[in-house]
């Protein structure tokens, strides 16, 4: 069974104070691994998809890697705005997402 | 273009109620999907259609009641529901079945008195 960790639970930072969240997996044949921004309230909002052990994805402040146990979601300088739950998914040969608890993360002043 | 829609926004049911979720999407994605997310958890799959059939269906009750009348629409028919059935559904569809990643929907949030 695909199985998806996430740490910490819940993370606060200040604005401008980088860091990194974790997310250790066990997957039957790695087809993808996917973040999710979600606000409450509301769905997953896509951010990004690796594939491959040493893959890297950027996006403004946030920058997804891969390796053969475990994403990382670094988020530099972050801001107020990105305060969010971020969610890892994998997908293995059973086609279907497993996610993880997710981390909530908030950004203060 | 990413965008799912779902209807309505906000849903209040009794238990005896029959009401429909709405989703649709027009990325001419073939995969569509159901989740059901309780406060501070995770998504939980429900029913997965791939080509307008159904493919998977996670043991859910049969007070649900999935529908895919073409490869745009997906309906969540809800009969005779329980207070615990209370949450967030989300709708999402990708590509294909295998490999791409599910774009959500804003989700219908339910309340069953």
């Amino acid at each position: 069974e695909d199985q998806v960790t996430q740490s910490p639970e819940a993370l606060r930072l200040q604005e401008g104070e980088s860091s990194s969240l974790n997310c250790s997996y066990t997957v039957s044949g790695l087809r993808g691994l996917f973040w999710y921004r979600q606000d409450p309230g509301k769905g997953p909002e896509f951010l990004f998809t690796l594939y491959s052990a040493g893959e890297e994805k950027e996006k403004e402040r946030l920058k997804a890697t891969l390796t053969k146990k475990e994403s990382f979601l670094h988020i530099t300088a972050p801001k107020p705005e990105d305060s969010a739950t971020y969610l890892c998914a994998v997908t293995g040969t059973a086609s279907k997402l497993t996610f993880g608890t997710g981390t909530r993360l908030q950004v203060t002043l | 273009d990413t965008e799912v829609t779902q209807t309505p926004k906000h849903l209040v049911m009794g238990m005896t109620n029959k009401k429909s979720l709405k989703c649709e999407q027009h990325m001419g994605h073939r995969a569509m999907y159901w989740y059901k997310q309780k406060a501070k958890k995770p998504p939980e799959l429900m029913f997965v259609y791939s080509y307008e059939k159904l493919s998977i269906n996670e043991s859910v009750p049969s007070r649900f009641s999935p529908e895919c009348p073409n490869s745009s629409l997906l309906n969540l028919h809800l009969h005779a529901l329980q207070p615990e059935d209370s949450a967030l559904y989300l709708c999402a569809s990708s590509h294909e079945i295998r490999d791409r990643e599910q774009y959500f929907g804003p989700g219908t949030r339910l309340t069953v008195t």
